[in-house]
């Protein structure tokens, strides 16, 4: 079964610094990745999907994910930090014929 | 667009109670998904459904059933309500089954089992 790891339960950046959050995948077969943020006491949001079409995928609100088969890695990454961008995230693999199975999730805090 | 809409947001329970979390989705999506979300556990599969009268298992099914009448509605039953379900429920479709396609969440359900 296709699996992701999320690493750093808690990460914590000061506004405007580089946000890096960390996902690896389990797969034998080149897998579908998504990152889903959620915001305080709402449902979760599609942040962005690779597909395969490129390695490097631009998402909602400046943030990007790179995937790298050599590393089994597609880490989230956003170049300047906001306020706005404290939420929880999750990685996610889309297993076929089922539905998506979820990371643990990282806590973004943003301090000023 | 009302999109996954997820009833009641809020409910409590006492132990050995039953109740009936409802999922709607006016997208005509043809896959359905319950998840239950725990702190430090992620989302957690409960039970999916690829269509209408086709359900199966995820990773945490036990105590919960579910049942998919129509392409709209995919409640889930809590039988006898135990305070290990305490939790917040997420409901989410999608299109099909396509591995590039991703899913809709519903607002979430916090239900607190005394």
């Amino acid at each position: 079964a296709q699996s992701v790891t999320q690493l750093g339960s808690h990460v914590s950046v000061s506004e405007g610094a580089l946000v890096l959050l960390r996902c690896n995948y389990s797969s034998s077969v080149p897998p579908y990745l998504f990152w889903y943020v959620q915001y305080p006491n709402q449902g979760l949001q599609l942040l962005l999907k690779y597909t395969s079409a490129a390695t490097l995928v631009k998402g909602i609100n400046g943030f990007e994910a790179e995937f790298k088969k050599s590393e089994t890695s597609f880490h989230l990454t956003k170049p300047s930090a906001h306020m706005s961008d404290a939420a929880e995230y999750f990685c996610a693999v889309n297993q076929a014929g089922t539905a998506l199975i979820f990371g643990k999730g990282t806590t973004l805090s943003v301090s000023s | 667009n009302a999109g996954v809409t997820q009833t009641p947001k809020f409910q409590v329970l006492k132990t050995g109670q039953s109740m009936t979390l409802q999922c709607a989705q006016d997208m005509n999506h043809e896959y359905m998904s319950w998840y239950r979300q725990d702190p430090g556990m992620g989302l957690r599969l409960i039970h999916y459904s690829v269509g209408a009268g086709i359900t199966d298992q995820g990773e945490v099914p036990n105590g919960y059933n579910v049942s998919r009448s129509t392409t709209e509605d995919f409640p889930l039953r809590l039988l006898s309500a135990a305070p290990s379900q305490t939790s917040v429920y997420f409901c989410a479709s999608s299109p099909d089954g396509g591995l590039n396609t991703e899913a809709f969440f519903g607002q979430g359900t916090r239900l607190t089992v005394v």
